[in-house]
């Protein structure tokens, strides 16, 4: 299996633009989890997805953050407006969790995100 | 929510020697994994662990539930364990299934 892939592994944008940042889950895995990693606040979660349905936004920031997952192998993390604020590194991860239970999660390699 | 502990928050050693980081934590778990982040900042799996002690190569790992820590052991160290360690739980409760929680890592820096 290829692992989990995010899209684009970079990227460099304006303030005030529309970002969207993809990721594609190991296939045969049905939670999909969107984290962010900053200096001051470490690895957080954002939002994390059972089945392609969302279980827990409480991470989301605000707003301006919003995130779909209209299929099991397809999901996305949209920005609009971004903020400087928002620059951070954003992982997302995958696991197969049996009902009640909860086993490994793997991580995609990241996107990096600045915002000038 | 839970709290992960780890200690210490840096470590810098010669190559070839020994080294044991820990990971505390505030409340029972049913998941917790260790991860290294590289250089380049990807985050690798290293173990699964939620109990007991698994060994890879020259990493091994032992999380004792009951007293609530895990300890990751890595022998003869190369350069190329240079980076983040992180401990990560995940916990039930009543309410359901609860996050991946992070703690703050271990900076283990290698020196030739």
């Amino acid at each position: 299996d290829a692992g989990v892939i995010q899209s684009p592994r970079h990227e460099v944008t304006e303030m005030g633009q529309e970002v969207t940042l993809r990721c594609k889950p190991i296939s045969g895995h049905n939670s999909l989890f969107w984290y962010r990693q900053t200096m001051m606040r470490g690895l957080e979660l954002l939002i994390y997805f059972n089945n392609n349905v969302p279980i827990d936004d409480s991470g989301m920031p605000e707003d301006r953050f919003s995130a779909k997952m209209p299929n099991a192998s397809f999901s996305t993390l949209k920005i609009q407006p971004s903020e400087p604020r928002d620059s951070a590194v954003y992982f997302c991860a995958s696991s197969h969790n049996p009902p009640a239970n909860w086993v490994e999660a793997f991580f995609g390699q990241g996107t990096r995100l600045t915002v000038v | 929510g839970i709290q992960v502990e780890q200690s210490p928050p840096d470590l810098i050693l010669q190559e070839g020697a020994n080294s044991t980081l820990r990971c505390n934590f505030s409340d029972s778990v049913n998941n917790l994994q260790w991860f290294h982040q590289n250089p380049w900042g990807q985050l690798i799996n290293l173990f699964y662990i939620p109990s007991g002690t698994k060994q890879n190569g020259r990493l091994s790992a032992t999380t004792v539930a009951t007293e609530r820590y895990s300890l990751l052991y890595i022998s003869s160290s190369q350069t190329t364990d240079s980076g983040v360690y992180f401990c990560a739980v995940e916990r039930t409760s009543n309410f359901g299934n609860e996050k991946l929680t992070f703690g703050t890592g271990t900076r283990l820096t290698i020196i030739p």
